[in-house]
């Protein structure tokens, strides 16, 4: 089993840009979030999901757009990246008893 | 607001000493108080606290919550360099929800 992997692992953007990280679980778990983790600022929730088809926001979702399409997938995708979401991005899964697992991560520079 | 505090951000110790990390929170709603570990990358999940004055413990590791002052601990004793690492503590607000502190960064030296 993989359990949660990210794609990609690194990414440099230029101001503007868009992309889309891709979160992937293979363990059926039903809830999905997008973390930032930024120095001095620890872990902030970016989205959240509960379930395939639904999504809801977190503490700092400006910026971001998700989509839950399939319950293995969490998508989240910045339109047009800015400087400040330089960052590195957690996806995490959880199937309901809060024990989350966390996948390795994704380093991305807005230039 | 909701908000977690650690205490301290950093801890540098020698093997064998014995440390205290501090999680204090103030948040509407509260529901459990969690407990990570960060090495290099993914937090991994450590300890998960509901009820006060009950111990949770693993090996070295324990943790205990006292929901009237807001605050847990976690104690690692005999710490050895493989304990290094980032310590994260989160607080469930809600159903689905965790807000984390900014962690201690615990570094052990032979």
């Amino acid at each position: 089993n993989a359990g949660v992997t990210q794609t990609p692992k690194f990414r440099v953007l230029k101001t503007g840009q868009s992309m889309t990280l891709l979160c992937a679980q293979d363990m059926n778990h039903e809830y999905m979030y997008w973390y930032r983790q930024d120095p001095g600022m620890g872990l902030r929730l970016i989205h959240y999901s509960v379930g395939e088809g639904t999504t809801a926001k977190g503490e700092v979702p400006d910026g971001y757009n998700v989509s839950r399409l399939k319950k293995q997938n969490f998508l989240l995708g910045l339109e047009s990246a800015a400087p400040s979401q330089t960052s590195v991005y957690f996806c995490a899964t959880e199937r309901g008893d809060n024990e989350q697992f966390f996948g390795p991560g994704t380093r991305l520079t807005v230039l | 607001e909701d908000k977690v505090v650690q205490s301290p951000l950093s801890l540098v110790v020698h093997e064998g000493d014995t440390v205290t990390l501090n999680c204090s929170y103030e948040v509407t709603n509260f529901r459990s108080l969690l407990w990570y570990k960060q090495e290099k990358k993914a937090p991994t999940f450590l300890f998960m606290l509901t009820s006060s004055g009950i111990e949770k413990k693993s090996g070295r590791l324990s943790s205990i919550l006292d929901k009237k002052e807001l605050f847990s601990i976690l104690n690692i004793t005999a710490t050895q360099t493989g304990d290094s690492a980032v310590y994260l503590c989160a607080v469930e607000i809600n159903t689905d929800k965790l807000i984390f502190g900014t962690g201690t960064r615990l570094q052990v030296f032979p």
